[in-house]
């Protein structure tokens, strides 16, 4: 499975934005972006993924780079819930379905 | 949306024991369900990948005699620690897919595992 980069850690403050990014550079062209996050002792939850084009959902918006190297996860307006480790995974369409998970960003909201 | 659930929660048991950790599909049907461990302060790490009615496919390093799965159903998978060792202590986790092709995995909440 191609390899990712993400930050140790980050902080940010309640209600404001928070970029996460990822870099891939070893991504392939059948590789789909995923992310997902994990709560203090709970299991991890999806977030997002995508292919090529930028994507948004309830939870964040994924911006992926035009040569798809890297990738940014926002969420618009960080709340205390969103303290967790944000994974970015990639998985070939046409592969296993497993996930290949690496060290993630821990992201701190300060209230 | 799809809920996995996993029972027990949390489970303490002495050394030379074995342990069964359940992973369900509440309500939906699961083509494949991956079990997972985690150490304390560490990411995720794959243990294995089951299909209903099939053989566990292990990843390397993973001991199929010792991390004991059955999938006997299209909503439930079985996890049994056997002769569990304080080294095997570690929060295992279930996930789950709905259907292939679709992306996203369904995790469960995770199993606390204390081997005294």
């Amino acid at each position: 499975d191609a390899k990712t980069t993400q930050p140790n850690s980050m902080e940010s403050n309640e209600e404001e934005p928070v970029h996460l990014p990822c870099n891939h550079s070893t991504i392939s062209g059948t590789d789909y972006i995923h992310w997902y996050r994990q709560l203090p002792s709970q299991g991890p939850e999806y977030v997002i993924h995508g292919l090529t084009s930028n994507v948004n959902n309830r939870m964040a918006s994924l911006a992926i780079a035009e040569d798809r190297k890297s990738s940014t996860l926002i969420l618009h307006r960080a709340t205390l819930r969103d303290a967790a480790v944000y994974y970015c995974i990639l998985r070939d369409v046409g592969g296993s379905e497993k996930l290949v998970f690496g060290k993630g960003t821990k992201l701190t909201v300060n209230p | 949306g799809a809920v996995v659930s996993q029972h027990p929660s949390w489970v303490i048991c002495k050394s030379g024991t074995s342990v069964k950790i359940e992973c369900r599909s509440l309500d939906f049907q699961a083509t494949t369900m991956f079990w997972y461990r985690q150490f304390p302060k560490q990411s995720l790490m794959l243990m294995a990948t089951s299909n209903e009615g099939s053989k566990a496919t292990y990843e390397q390093g993973v001991e199929k005699d010792k991390f004991l799965i059955n999938h006997a159903s299209l909503t439930l998978s079985t996890l049994t620690v056997t002769s569990a060792h304080p080294e095997d202590s570690s929060f295992y986790i279930c996930s789950a897919t709905r259907e292939q092709g679709v992306h996203e995995q369904y995790f469960g909440p995770g199993t606390r595992l204390t081997v005294t």
